[in-house]
């Protein structure tokens, strides 16, 4: 069974850094990219990029090029959300999700990590 | 990006109903079309890829149809469960955008 399970909800200070995590199992994880998508509270879905484990081939949204950085470590089939300096606009819903190509079509999400930023 | 617009932005319908979201791109995706289901404090789950092609273990309830610009999700016979938000998706080019979703309600 495919399972994405991410880590659990966060609550950070504006400036604070963060990484948060998402473990595939079940599946071949250096075969498949994990994308990241955000929402905010009561909005909609945005994607935020794409990694490749298998080579590291990593994409990001223009909207979310050099706000956040994405990793992956395929020893442990974990792949990375962070952030260098977290802002209150950061407050949002992460999910990650298995993507059959770069290009975006997926088919199994993460459960979500909440992630509130507030003084 | 490409712009893709959902219709209507929230639904109201009963339970055995038959309805229809339509999802409009601002230039031709050809069939990278995608559409995704989310219930209120749920992640998304994903319904149908290529614009038709049902995810596996979907039931055939739900139904797409569609090419270049224009697409619909059908989503017939509605039960309580099916009451939700439902999200389309392109990923004809980078980066992948999604509608603002449409919000199926109970009357």
């Amino acid at each position: 069974e495919v399972q994405l399970v991410q880590s659990g909800a966060e609550v950070k200070k504006p400036g604070e850094s963060l990484k948060i995590s998402c473990k595939g199992s079940g599946y071949s994880f250096t075969s498949y990219w994990i994308a990241w998508v955000r929402q905010m509270p009561g909005k909609g879905l945005e994607w935020m990029g794409v990694i490749y484990p298998g080579g590291s081939d990593t994409r990001y949204s223009p909207s979310f090029q050099g706000q956040v950085t994405i990793s992956a470590d395929k020893s442990i089939s974990t792949a990375y959300l962070q952030w260098s300096s977290l802002k209150a606009s950061d407050t949002a819903m992460y999910y990650c999700a298995r993507s059959i190509s770069g290009a975006g079509r997926v088919d199994y999400w993460g459960q979500g990590t909440l992630v509130t930023v507030s003084s | 990006d490409i712009q893709m617009t959902q219709s209507p932005s929230s639904l109201s319908a009963s339970v055995g109903d038959r309805v229809t979201i339509t999802c409009r791109a601002s230039q031709g995706i050809s069939n990278y079309l995608a559409w995704f289901q989310q219930k209120p404090g749920k992640a998304p789950k994903s319904l149908i890829y290529a614009a038709s092609s049902l995810q596996s273990g979907v039931p055939s309830k739900f139904s797409g149809s569609g090419s270049g610009t224009d697409f619909t999700l059908t989503i017939s016979s509605l039960q309580p469960e099916d009451f939700a938000t439902y999200y389309c998706q392109q990923y004809n080019s980078y980066p992948p955008s999604f509608g603002q979703g449409t919000k199926l309600e109970i009357k």
